[in-house]
């Protein structure tokens, strides 16, 4: 089973450039997430989508992210314009069913992540 | 927000050796699962804990969910070099893998 796949891998960009990463969930998933993870941290929650509306985007900032998921498989997030600050992995997430009455049926798998850095 | 508090930060062990990591939580949390990464890598589930009390193994990984449901551990037993990396905790009030919380994480080299 292909597990989830991002690109690009790696990318450098200047301050207030403009950069975007896709996703692309393990097949048939419905729950796709992504995630920041700086240097020395762990992951944090951006949003979480199921299908292809959005479930939680409480920790996006909204003034410069933004991701979408329009038919409900791939999706991609966004930094327009990027800041020092947003330096960090970025890493999809993806779960099946996307609801489940057994709680192990929504163990999310990671994929390898986009590494951003902003100088 | 909700925080874990994630101990020791950093181990280094001898090859053999048995480990010891943990999680704490001011808040109540329904489901702790205990996450690996490897550099360059995304964090790889090892360990899943869904019931307060539960301790569950995963060959040399034991890992328990508190019973006051605001900690957890993870219990490696006989080191290996290949267990280098970096472990995580994380926590969702919520149940299953909604709205998890990480911890920070454990940095653990085996010297061999």
């Amino acid at each position: 089973e292909a597990g989830v796949a991002q690109s690009p891998r790696y990318k450098i960009i200047e301050k207030r450039q403009s950069v975007a990463f896709w996703c692309n969930p393990i097949s048939g998933h419905a729950t796709l997430y992504w995630y920041q993870q700086i240097l020395g941290q762990g992951p944090k929650l951006l949003i979480q989508f199921q299908n292809n509306g959005v479930v939680d985007d409480s920790q996006l900032p909204k003034d410069r992210f933004s991701a979408e998921r329009l038919k409900g498989v791939d999706s991609t997030l966004k930094i327009q314009p990027a800041k020092l600050e947003d330096s960090a992995v970025y890493l999809c997430a993806s779960s099946f069913p996307g609801w489940s009455p057994v709680p192990s049926g929504n163990t999310i798998y990671f994929g390898e992540g986009s590494w951003l850095t902003v100088v | 927000g909700q925080q874990l508090n994630q101990s020791p930060q950093s181990m280094f062990i001898q090859e053999g050796e048995d480990v010891s990591m943990n999680c704490t939580s001011s808040s109540i949390f329904n489901t702790w699962l205990w996450y690996k990464q490897d550099p360059g890598e995304g964090p790889v589930l090892l360990i899943a804990l869904y019931k307060a009390g539960e301790l569950t193994s995963n060959g040399r990984l034991t890992a328990q969910f508190g019973i006051t449901r605001k900690d957890s551990f993870l219990n490696i037993s006989a080191s290996i070099p290949s267990d280098v990396g970096i472990y995580f905790c994380a926590g969702s009030t919520q149940g299953g893998s909604e709205k998890l919380v990480f911890g920070k994480g454990t940095k653990l080299t085996v010297n061999p």
